[in-house]
C-alpha cells in the first residue's frame, strides 16, 4: 500500500538557521503530495501541496518540490524562526476509489530557538 | 466561518468503558473523515463519509468502533469497549465535494483519548 517517511525528529534550530526535512513516498498511481502543519494545541494546517512531478508548493517561506524520479518531497525553508516551532507531516493522497484519503508520515517536531 | 469542532477534547476512561467522540465538518462539507495517531506513530485514515454514507471505512481497526453520520451534519465516532490500545488522538477533517481536484481537507484541533 501507498506509505510516506520522514525523516526523525526532533529537530532543533537557531533562529534564522536553513531548514530541511525530508520526505519520500510509495505509492500506486501519481499521488498527490502534501505537507501539513500542527501548532501547539491546535489542529493540522495544510502548509503546502504539489499534484504533479516538478510542481513546486510554497507558502509562508516554505518550498517542497514534487520529484518524480527520487520519489521525494522534502520541506525547506530558508530561515526559520521561532514561531515556525511546531510539528510538521508529510502526506500523500491517491484518490482511490472516490477517497481522497490522506496518508501520513509519522511527523517530525521543529524547535526553534532565538 | 467556523472551522472543524471536535468534542470533548480530552476524553480519559477506563478500559472496557465506552467513549463517544463528535465532529461537526465546516457548513456545506459533504466530505467528513476521521484519523487516528497513536503516540509516536503516524496519522492512520480510519473512515470517509460523503453526507451520510460510508463511502470508505476500510482504516477501522475492528467492530469495536462505530461511526455515524446521521443527516449528513455531525458524526460521532463510538468505541465500545474501549481497549487500552486505543489511546491516541483522534481527528476529524471536512472537505467540500469536487471533481477533478484536490479537496482540501480542513482539520479540527483533535480529541486526545486515554484509556487507562
Amino acid at each position: 500500500g501507498d506509505s510516506v517517511t520522514q525523516m526523525e525528529g526532533p529537530v532543533t534550530l537557531s533562529e534564522e538557521a536553513f531548514l530541511t526535512i525530508n520526505c519520500t513516498y510509495t505509492a500506486t498511481g501519481y499521488p498527490s503530495l502534501f505537507w501539513y502543519v500542527q501548532y501547539p494545541g491546535e489542529g493540522l494546517q495544510l502548509l503546502l501541496k504539489a499534484t504533479k512531478a516538478d510542481d513546486k508548493g510554497s507558502n509562508k517561506g516554505f518550498e517542497a518540490t514534487y520529484r518524480k524520479e527520487t520519489t521525494s518531497f522534502h520541506l525547506e525553508k530558508g530561515s526559520v524562526q521561532v514561531s515556525d516551532s511546531a510539528v510538521y507531516f508529510c502526506a500523500l493522497t491517491s484518490a482511490q476509489g472516490g477517497s481522497e484519503k490522506l496518508v501520513f508520515g509519522k511527523g517530525t517536531k521543529l524547535t526553534v530557538n532565538p | 466561518e467556523a472551522g472543524v469542532t471536535q468534542f470533548p477534547s480530552h476524553s480519559v476512561i477506563e478500559k472496557g468503558q465506552t467513549v463517544t467522540l463528535r465532529c461537526d465538518p465546516i457548513s456545506g462539507h459533504d466530505n467528513l473523515y476521521w484519523y487516528r495517531r497513536v503516540m509516536g506513530k503516524e496519522i492512520k485514515f480510519l473512515l470517509h463519509f460523503v453526507k451520510e454514507s460510508k463511502q470508505d471505512e476500510s482504516g477501522m481497526p475492528n467492530n469495536r468502533f462505530l461511526a455515524e453520520r446521521t443527516g449528513g451534519t455531525y458524526s460521532t465516532l463510538k468505541v465500545q469497549p474501549a481497549e487500552l490500545e486505543d489511546s491516541g488522538v483522534y481527528f476529524c477533517a471536512s472537505s467540500q465535494r469536487g471533481a477533478g481536484k484536490y479537496n482540501e481537507q480542513f482539520f479540527g484541533p483533535g480529541t486526545r483519548l486515554t484509556v487507562l
